[in-house]
């Protein structure tokens, strides 16, 4: 069985701080680990996957995420953030072929940028 | 196409009535999923294909959902006799193969109000 659990349903930040988005996932097996991005009224965009690799993972528009397996978290930074970061964010968690790569998502958090 | 494309995008359905929503995958692409998203929460698994095959049915809802793939590419979900509780966001994905850490990309989601 997989989970994942979003500690925080809404995060709000000013313009040009840090972002923090905290995830935490549960596997049977070694996992696969994914953050995705929901801009209003579109679909759901990859931001970066964690597969084995290398712990830090580094993604598109100035994200990355860190694995950590002792603690069971996968969460998402970003340095500074744009107003365009306004969106909904959901971890996401696979285990792979062994269970038809099927996701598993976290309840989401939603992202306010104030100016 | 350049991504996964569904239609209806918007589909609006008295109580009762049948509905059929579309999915295009990549082109070349082995593995589909459907997804279900509730407002204000996650999406959830609703079955998954490889090729022509239905691997993994077991998020349907009910035997009122039903969803084929007939030829491994394109794939229509059914629901019948709607409900209220079905009103969601359908998201089809796919993945180039069932390989662990493949991208799964999103289509836009095809949005169903039930009235």
């Amino acid at each position: 069985a997989q989970s994942v659990t979003q500690l925080d349903s809404h995060v709000s930040v000013s313009e040009g701080t840090p972002v923090l988005l905290r995830c935490n996932y549960s596997s049977s097996y070694s996992p696969s680990l994914f953050w995705y991005v929901q801009h209003p009224n579109k679909g759901l965009q990859l931001l970066l996957k964690y597969t084995s690799a290398a712990t830090l993972v580094k993604g598109i528009n100035g994200f990355e995420a860190e694995f950590k397996k002792s603690e069971t978290s996968f969460h998402l930074t970003k340095p500074s953030a744009h107003m365009s970061d306004a969106a909904e964010y959901f971890c996401v968690v696979s285990n792979g072929v062994a269970a038809g790569n099927k996701l598993t998502f976290g309840g989401g958090t939603r992202v306010l940028v104030k100016p | 196409g350049a991504g996964v494309s569904q239609s209806p995008r918007y589909k609006v359905a008295k109580r009762g009535q049948d509905v059929a929503l579309r999915c295009d995958p990549i082109s070349g692409h082995v593995s589909l999923f459907w997804y279900q998203q509730a407002l204000g929460q996650g999406p959830e698994f609703l079955t998954y294909f490889q090729n022509e095959a239905q691997l993994d049915k077991s998020g349907l809802p009910s035997d009122r959902f039903f969803a084929e793939r007939p030829e491994g590419s394109v794939s229509t979900l059914k629901i019948q006799r709607t409900q209220q509780e079905d009103s969601a966001v359908y998201l089809c994905a796919s993945s180039l193969n069932r390989g662990s850490g493949n991208t799964i990309y999103f289509g836009e989601g095809s949005w169903l109000t039930v009235v």
